[in-house]
């Protein structure tokens, strides 16, 4: 069974730009939460959606939207990119069947804003 | 508020050591506890999780982890680490259906 697919691997953006990340969950996982990753700040929980439906979002600004299709994968933008917003971003999967806060993580897309 | 303190940034251990990395979760009712790893350049995978019964919970590789309930703790432990075991470990409880908050991680170094 493939793993959380997580698209692109590596990006280099400047300050001002937007950038869409892509996620393509574990099949038949409906579930996707995004996390962001910083050597300060560890992992921060972005949003949850769960059959095309936000869930939970986190204490994070606007400039951060998600969106999740009706084949669950899910996409995360980032608008007016900062300094700050360079970070490794997570994408984790879940479906009911493996237990609540079960997450199988992909490998990351590592943003730096330049 | 939710939160959870893991209580050292990075821990130096030489091999056959002992291992116990902190976890301290302000929650309340009822939580269910998870030790998440994530070993170098590959991606964060769940080691053990807590969510009724037995309060020694066992994981992959060796790792146990016990919830005690009046301290507010699910502490991970080790008898005996091993090189292969250097990675940042991460405790996230949750409660219901919130989403996993996760701690800022521990990073262990096994030293031969």
């Amino acid at each position: 069974k493939a793993g959380v697919t997580q698209t692109p691997r590596y990006l280099i953006k400047t300050r001002g730009q937007q950038v869409t990340l892509s996620c393509s969950p574990i099949s038949g996982h409906r579930s996707v939460s995004w996390y962001q990753q910083t050597p300060g700040q560890g992992l921060q929980f972005l949003f949850e959606y769960f059959s095309e439906t936000q869930r939970n979002k986190g204490n994070f600004p606007g400039r951060f939207s998600g969106r999740q299709f009706s084949n669950s994968r899910s996409e995360m933008n980032v608008s007016t990119l900062e300094l700050g917003d360079s970070a490794l971003y997570l994408c984790a999967s879940s479906t009911p069947g493996t237990g609540v806060g079960e997450l199988f993580f992909g490998e990351g897309s590592r943003l730096t804003v330049l | 508020a939710q939160s959870v303190s893991q209580h050292n940034h990075h821990v130096i251990l030489s091999e056959a050591a002992s291992l116990e990395l902190g976890c301290n979760y302000s929650y309340g009712g009822t939580v269910n506890l998870f030790w998440y790893v994530q070993y170098p350049g590959q991606h964060l995978q769940l080691l053990l999780k807590y969510f009724s019964g037995d309060p020694l919970v066992k994981g992959i590789k060796g790792f146990e982890a016990e919830f005690i309930k009046s301290k507010f703790s699910f502490n991970l432990r080790k008898p005996s680490v091993q090189w292969s075991d250097t990675a940042e470990y991460f405790c996230a409880p949750t409660s219901g259906n919130t989403p996993l908050v996760f701690g800022k991680g521990t990073r262990l170094s096994v030293i031969a």
